[in-house]
C-alpha cells in the first residue's frame, strides 16, 4: 500500500536551516508529481511547493520563494524540503502528498506529517 | 492567486441531519476542485476529486457538485464519524489553493 512517511522536523531558532524529508514505498515514486503542505497550529492548509515527477520542474508559494527548495530522488524514493532563513511564521505541520498518476493537483496520499517549530 | 471561500467556518447538526457546506473561488476553475476531510491529529484525506467524483472507499452519503465559481459538498445524512474538518481545493491554477476550513460538530 501506498506509504509516505516524513521526518526531518524539530525546533529551530529564525533565521535557520532545516531539511525535511519523504520516504514514498508502495508505488512507483518516479510516476508521480509530488508536493509538501503545510499547517500551522490551529490554522488551515497551506500548499507550499510541488515538484514534477522527473524534477524538472518546479513551483514555490511566494511565501517561501528564494527560502524553501523542494528537491527528489527518484532512485532512493525521497521527497526533500530544505528550508532556510527560517522564520517564526514556518511554524507548521509540513505533510508530503502524492498527486495524480494523469494530471496535477489532487492530493490522493498524504504523510502523517513532521512538526517545525521556529522559536527563539 | 484564486481565493477559495468556504462558509459556514463552522457547524453543528444532529445524526441525520443532512448537511452542505459551499466553496467560492474568486475565479472559474471549472471543475478543478477538490474536497478533504480532517479529523482531529490526522492527515487530510481525499474525499471528492473534480468536484464530483467520490474518491474510493468513501462513503456514498458524501456528494459533490458545483463547477465555474460555486461548489458544494453535502452530506446526505451525517454520522458521528463525520466530525472534521473539511477543505475544499483548487487546482486550476498554480499556486494551489484551499479555502479557510469548515469546522463540523454533533449538536
Amino acid at each position: 500500500q501506498v506509504q509516505l512517511v516524513e521526518s526531518g522536523g524539530g525546533l529551530v531558532k529564525p533565521g535557520g536551516s532545516l531539511r525535511l524529508s519523504c520516504a514514498a514505498s508502495g508505488f512507483s515514486f518516479s510516476d508521480y508529481d509530488m508536493s509538501w503542505i503545510r499547517q500551522a497550529p490551529g490554522k488551515g492548509l497551506e500548499w507550499v511547493s510541488h515538484i514534477r515527477r522527473s524534477g524538472d520542474h518546479i513551483y514555490d508559494a511566494d511565501s517561501v520563494k528564494g527560502r524553501f527548495a523542494i528537491s527528489r530522488d527518484n532512485s532512493k524514493n525521497l521527497l526533500y524540503l530544505q528550508m532556510d532563513s527560517l522564520r517564526v511564521e514556518d511554524t507548521a505541520v509540513y505533510y508530503c502528498a502524492r498527486e495524480g498518476a494523469k494530471f496535477s493537483g489532487t492530493f490522493y496520499y498524504w504523510g502523517r506529517g513532521t512538526p517545525v517549530t521556529v522559536s527563539s | 492567486d484564486i481565493q477559495m471561500t468556504q462558509s459556514p467556518s463552522s457547524l453543528s447538526a444532529s445524526v441525520g441531519d443532512r448537511v452542505t457546506i459551499t466553496c467560492q473561488a474568486s475565479q472559474d476553475t471549472g471543475i478543478y476542485l477538490n474536497w478533504y476531510q480532517q479529523t482531529p491529529g490526522k492527515a487530510p484525506k481525499l474525499l471528492i476529486y473534480d468536484a464530483s467524483y467520490l474518491e474510493a472507499g468513501v462513503p456514498s452519503r458524501f456528494s459533490g457538485g458545483g463547477s465555474g465559481t460555486d461548489f458544494s459538498l453535502t452530506i446526505s445524512s451525517l454520522q458521528p464519524e463525520d466530525v472534521a474538518t473539511y477543505y475544499c481545493q483548487q487546482y486550476h491554477n498554480l499556486p494551489y489553493t484551499f479555502g479557510q476550513g469548515t469546522k463540523l460538530e454533533i449538536k
